[in-house]
């Protein structure tokens, strides 16, 4: 299966909103409800920052939220704070027990 | 506190095999799956496949198919992924991440990272 399609960057000042998209198929994306976006600092594991394209785990602020329409899932992030600066990756089930990434998006604050 | 304990770096030459393990505490071991996940220096993640540590199942990314191996050991709460014919393009940060049983729950615990360096 193909990685899911993400800007490569996005970026945006403190406490403005960004929004981060992330484009498959019906055969993943647009077929589960499934869509994970996870965190990743430099020389960090990656985070798991929202679930089944709108939960939040606990201790994960509610300004990230995250929502799906067709193919393309998006994650927001608003009231931008500095240590939001990291690499985001959407993640989807695919079916058939496999599960597939994007290709990660770096989120700059100015 | 949850946690997995990933093993340390390796050096590999091309056409070796490495043996990462990832130690889970701090919650039954049999109650979530195991996922493997390696990022190469500077890319994405990539998704590589799962074992089910209650059955021992197993369920491997197109890509890998035939050249990695997950295994279990129940009663030392390890998991084990092995990569045989390595090759430059494998040199990656190897990542276990536990989840829930069923589709719909995230990876929600991680190792922290086994390099693998693959270099004549």
């Amino acid at each position: 299966q193909s990685a899911l399609t993400q800007p490569p960057s996005a970026s945006g000042s403190p406490g403005q909103s960004v929004t981060i998209s992330c484009t498959g198929s019906s055969s993943d994306v647009g077929g589960y409800n499934y869509v994970s976006w996870y965190q990743q600092h430099p020389g960090k594991a990656p985070k798991v920052m929202i679930s089944e394209v709108t939960k939040r785990p606990p201790g994960v602020p509610d300004r990230f939220s995250g929502s799906k329409s067709g193919n393309t899932a998006s994650l927001t992030v608003s009231g931008l704070q500095a240590e939001d600066e990291a690499e985001y990756y959407c993640s989807s089930y695919a079916g058939s027990d496999n599960w597939v990434f994007g290709g990660g998006t770096k989120l700059t604050v100015l | 506190q949850v946690q997995l304990l990933q093993s340390g770096a390796e050096v590999k030459k091309p056409g070796a095999s490495v043996k990462v393990s990832c130690v889970a505490s701090g919650y039954t071991f049999t109650s979530f799956s195991l996922h493997w996940v390696r990022q190469a220096p500077g890319q994405s993640l990539e998704w590589m496949g799962w074992v089910s540590p209650p059955s021992g199942n197993t369920g491997y990314s197109q890509r890998l198919q035939g050249r990695v191996t997950f295994t279990r050991d129940t009663s030392a709460s390890t998991a084990y992924m092995e990569l045989s014919s390595l090759r430059s393009e494998d040199t990656a940060m190897y990542y276990c991440a536990r989840k829930r049983f069923g589709d719909l729950h995230p990876f929600d615990i991680w190792g922290q990272g086994t390099m693998v360096t693959v270099s004549s």
